[in-house]
């Protein structure tokens, strides 16, 4: 089965810096690769997703990037602000279609903003 | 469009009992994933659901069994509990092909 390892498990970045998170795949079938954020206490919510025929994607502050050929894709957050504290996930699927469901998380990572 | 919802939020149980989880999709999802969170282990598949049909199943022990009805909604059960079993259970709806939306899960402590 697919196997997702998540880096580093903890950052800790200062407010205003950059903050880069890194994950590899094993499944070379997998197509769809979904980035949670969760908060102290709260949900998992889907702050970004990218599928396999697209090698860069940006909202705003965030953005990730995909390198089919190394299977391994990152979160990049710029300018980061204290409400960017939380644990990370990153998740990989291989559903044909790209459904997301049966996605396969990484351990997490949490970020820590530093005033 | 209210969100995923599950019951209940806190459960407290001992070794050897069994128990019951509930989630109601978002309407209109016809999959619920399930997945078990644990410090230091993140979120671990357990197993999804759609139109009633167990359709993708993780590594966890047979005492980990689920089932949806058809509503939608899905129950989670686990039997003969173990200290291990303590966790945050979360439940996921989507479309089946689409982002999954988290509950805000149930949080089960074995004693």
């Amino acid at each position: 089965g697919e196997n997702v390892e998540q880096h580093p498990s903890t950052l800790s970045v200062q407010e205003g810096d950059s903050a880069v998170i890194k994950c590899t795949y094993s499944d070379s079938a997998s197509n769809y690769f979904p980035w949670y954020k969760q908060e102290l206490g709260k949900r998992p919510q889907l702050i970004i997703d990218i599928r396999s025929n697209v090698g860069e994607k940006k909202d705003q502050r965030i953005a990730v990037t995909l390198n089919k050929t190394a299977k391994h894709f990152s979160l990049h957050i710029t300018e980061t602000q204290p409400e960017d504290s939380a644990v990370y996930f990153c998740a990989a699927s291989s559903r044909p279609g790209g459904g997301a469901d049966g996605l396969t998380f990484g351990k997490g990572t949490h970020l820590i903003i530093q005033p | 469009k209210a969100g995923v919802t599950q019951t209940p939020r806190y459960l407290i149980k001992t070794r050897g009992q069994q128990v019951t989880l509930s989630c109601s999709p978002i309407s209109g999802h016809r999959s619920v994933s399930w997945y078990q969170q644990t410090p230091g282990q993140g979120l671990q598949f357990l197993f999804e659901y759609f139109s009633e049909t167990q359709r993708n199943k993780g590594n966890f022990p047979g005492r980990f069994s689920g089932r949806q009805f058809s509503n939608s909604r899905s129950e989670m059960n686990v039997s003969t509990l173990e200290l291990g079993d303590s966790a945050l259970y979360l439940c996921a709806s989507s479309l089946g092909s689409g982002p999954l939306h988290f509950g805000n899960g149930t949080r089960l402590t074995v004693t």
